[in-house]
């Protein structure tokens, strides 16, 4: 199992640009999360879907922000136009039908907006 | 809406003091219970999950926790720390069964002094 995983590892870009972040689930599983890290607000839930609709998008910080899942394992988070502020450790994780089934997290996004 | 909190921003231990994190959350109903580790630069990992049965849960790396249903607790404990546990360690609750609505504490950082 090659585990959730995301891409870039890295990204910087100027503030105003477009950045996309990608994800793909654990074969498998339905439930899919994006959340940020900081230091001065840890992590944050931004959005989870659940069998490709998405269930709560309450902390999507502003209309800057979007997040879709086209099909059953792959997602995208972008972020256009990316401001500064938006510097932070993205993580996509997932998690499956089973019952009681734990988050699995991937490697995350570090991006940085100049 | 439930909540976790956690008792102790920072944690400062020599190698070899026994460790407890504190864990509560707010939630009436049946709850499962995980703990989870970030070591630097790294991605979230389950250390232990609590769903029925015995409080008394093991984990990876002789961690372990205890749920107290009555004072809504689940704490995190090592009889012996090591070096390689500093970490940030991040408490969570998932209210529903079906692996969906993950509340995470704000999370405990812990140095181990060698």
């Amino acid at each position: 199992d090659a585990g959730v995983i995301q891409s870039p590892r890295h990204e910087v870009t100027e503030m105003g640009q477009e950045v996309t972040l990608r994800c793909k689930l654990i074969s498998g599983h339905n439930s899919l999360f994006w959340y940020r890290q900081t230091m001065m607000r840890g992590l944050e839930l931004l959005i989870y879907f659940n069998n490709n609709v998405p269930i709560d998008d309450s902390g999507m910080p502003e209309d800057r922000f979007s997040a879709k899942m086209p099909n059953a394992s792959f997602s995208t988070l972008k972020i256009q136009p990316s401001e500064p502020r938006d510097s932070a450790v993205y993580f996509c994780a997932s998690s499956s039908r089973e019952l009681n089934s734990p988050l699995h997290f991937g490697n995350g996004t570090r991006l940085t907006v100049t | 809406a439930q909540s976790v909190s956690q008792h102790n921003h920072h944690v400062i231990l020599s190698e070899a003091a026994s460790l407890e994190l504190g864990c509560n959350y707010s939630y009436g109903g049946t709850v499962n219970l995980f703990w989870y580790v970030q070591y630097p630069g790294q991605h979230l990992q389950l250390l232990l999950k609590y769903f029925s049965g015995d409080p008394l849960v093991k984990g990876i790396k002789g961690f372990e926790a205890e749920f107290i249903k009555s004072k809504f607790s689940f704490n995190l404990r090592k009889p012996s720390v090591q070096w390689s546990d500093t970490a940030e360690y991040f408490c969570a609750v998932n209210v529903d069964n079906y692996g969906q609505n993950f509340v995470f504490g704000p999370g405990t950082r812990l140095s181990v002094l060698p």
